[in-house]
């Protein structure tokens, strides 16, 4: 079946305009992940999906960021304001809901965002 | 707070050669603990995790155990293949779901 998928796959923006970047977790899937990934470095969590809800949004790193999830489907990430620190590739999982602590997460391929 | 810490990369190993890379964490309560593995070119996926202590999580030859007691969860393999070269994350999912990875770790297995 089909895997995780992202959109778009690289986006290239000035800084200061909006982004809006687009998962689609596996089809059954109810959890769903965001994580940011800077060159060179370890992933950092950005916020967890059970359902449509998030219960732990402390992972966004400002205001300027805010995510949505409906239909226990598609998933939006919006980057306001897009600042230079913000490049990084964005990766989202998902898995099947039974738990986070014992489900296999799997990853999309990641958008690569560039803020000029 | 909760972190996740591995031993610095690159490693380079000769092909057959006997693998260890690091992982130790901080965490409240009982976290699960994963290896995640990143091909070239490819997305990141699932090696092995072990959800209690003294669990081991195997899978292609890798082996790690979950120790409470050092707080530690080291990936060990017999015998490494050219094909073993990747990026490998320790991460951790502590019991109030939240998810950290560590930074990661480069293998260059040759031949």
């Amino acid at each position: 079946g089909a895997g995780v998928s992202q959109s778009p796959s690289n986006k290239v923006t000035e800084k200061g305009k909006d982004v809006e970047l687009r998962c689609d977790p596996i089809s059954g899937h109810t959890a769903l992940y965001w994580y940011r990934q800077r060159l060179g470095q370890g992933l950092e969590f950005l916020i967890y999906f059970q359902g449509n809800s998030a219960p732990d949004k402390s992972g966004l790193p400002s205001d300027r960021f805010s995510a949505e999830r409906t239909g226990e489907s598609v998933s939006t990430l919006t980057i306001q304001r897009t600042q230079q620190e913000d490049s990084a590739v964005y990766l989202c999982a998902s898995s099947l809901g039974g738990g986070a602590r014992t489900d296999t997460q799997y990853f999309g391929p990641g958008t690569r965002l560039t803020v000029l | 707070g909760d972190s996740v810490t591995q031993m610095e990369g690159p490693v380079t190993l000769s092909e057959e050669a006997f693998l260890t890379i690091n992982c130790t964490y901080t965490a409240t309560g009982y976290p699960s603990l994963f290896w995640y593995v990143q091909y070239p070119g490819e997305g990141l996926q699932l090696l092995l995790k072990a959800t209690k202590a003294d669990d081991k999580g195997s899978n292609k030859g890798f082996e790690a155990t979950y120790r409470k007691e050092t707080t530690s969860f080291h990936l060990e393999k017999g015998s490494v293949q050219v094909s073993d070269s990747a990026v490998y994350f320790c991460a951790l999912i502590t019991s109030y779901d939240k998810v950290i990875f560590g930074p990661g770790t480069s293998l260059s297995v040759i031949p």
